[in-house]
């Protein structure tokens, strides 16, 4: 069974600060996504990863970057953490192509005071 | 832009009512299609999914959802529900043009009542 593991299930910090999420995949798979998910906006695209050290821009990428120097690894980096940016931070893996459904990690609530 | 829509912020339904929840979407091309629940405090798990074929497909725990692509519509429906299916469902879609990348809707939390 494929699992995605993000580092943290909390995290609270400090407004400026530089935050780092961290996903982790066992199942070899091409692509990674960092999404979010607030209420009443379903989860909307940061970013992306279709191979080690490519990333392409998603829906709301301002305010993020990304890292991917593994396969199995793919980095979520808040530059400089607003509030705005309190969310839940879910990553996902899946096979490459269109038709591979996504697994999900069990995500990132992040508070940023 | 490309965008899901579902209808329905909130539902809440009695045990054994029919449930249906409407999902549209945007996009003129060739899509594959999918519907992802949540349970409370659980992560997002692939509840049945469409990418050609018969319009009308069957996922886990009787749930099925048919494709009208007349109406850029993928509606989720079950005929009896379950306190057990209190959760939150998410219509998602894959242009086929665009590699693995899904575009989510808003989500629809379903309350059962028993």
């Amino acid at each position: 069974d494929v699992k995605v593991t993000q580092s943290s299930r909390y995290l609270v910090k400090r407004t400026g600060e530089k935050v780092f999420l961290e996903c982790v995949q066992d199942m070899d798979h091409e692509n990674m996504f960092w999404y979010r998910q607030d209420p009443g906006l379903g989860l909307r695209l940061i970013y992306f990863s279709y191979d080690v050290k490519m990333k392409e821009k998603g829906d709301i990428p301002e305010g993020y970057s990304v890292s991917r120097e593994k396969k199995e690894r793919f980095s979520l980096i808040l530059e400089s953490a607003s509030t705005n940016q309190t969310s839940m931070y879910l990553c996902a893996s899946s096979r490459g192509g269109g038709n591979s459904p996504l697994h999900f990690g069990n995500g990132t609530r992040l508070t940023v005071t | 832009a490309q965008s899901v829509s579902q209808h329905n912020h909130h539902v809440i339904l009695s045990e054994a009512a029919s449930l249906e929840l409407g999902c549209n979407y945007s996009y003129g091309g060739t899509v594959n299609l999918f519907w992802y629940v949540q349970y409370p405090g659980q992560h997002l798990q692939l509840l049945l999914k469409y990418f050609s074929g018969d319009p009308l497909v069957k996922g886990i725990k009787g749930f099925e959802a048919e494709f009208i692509k007349s109406k850029f519509s993928f509606n989720l429906r079950k005929p009896s529900v379950q306190w057990s299916d209190t959760a939150e469902y998410f219509c998602a879609v894959n242009p086929y043009n665009q590699g693995g990348k899904l575009i989510f809707g808003q989500g629809t939390e379903l309350s059962v009542k028993p």
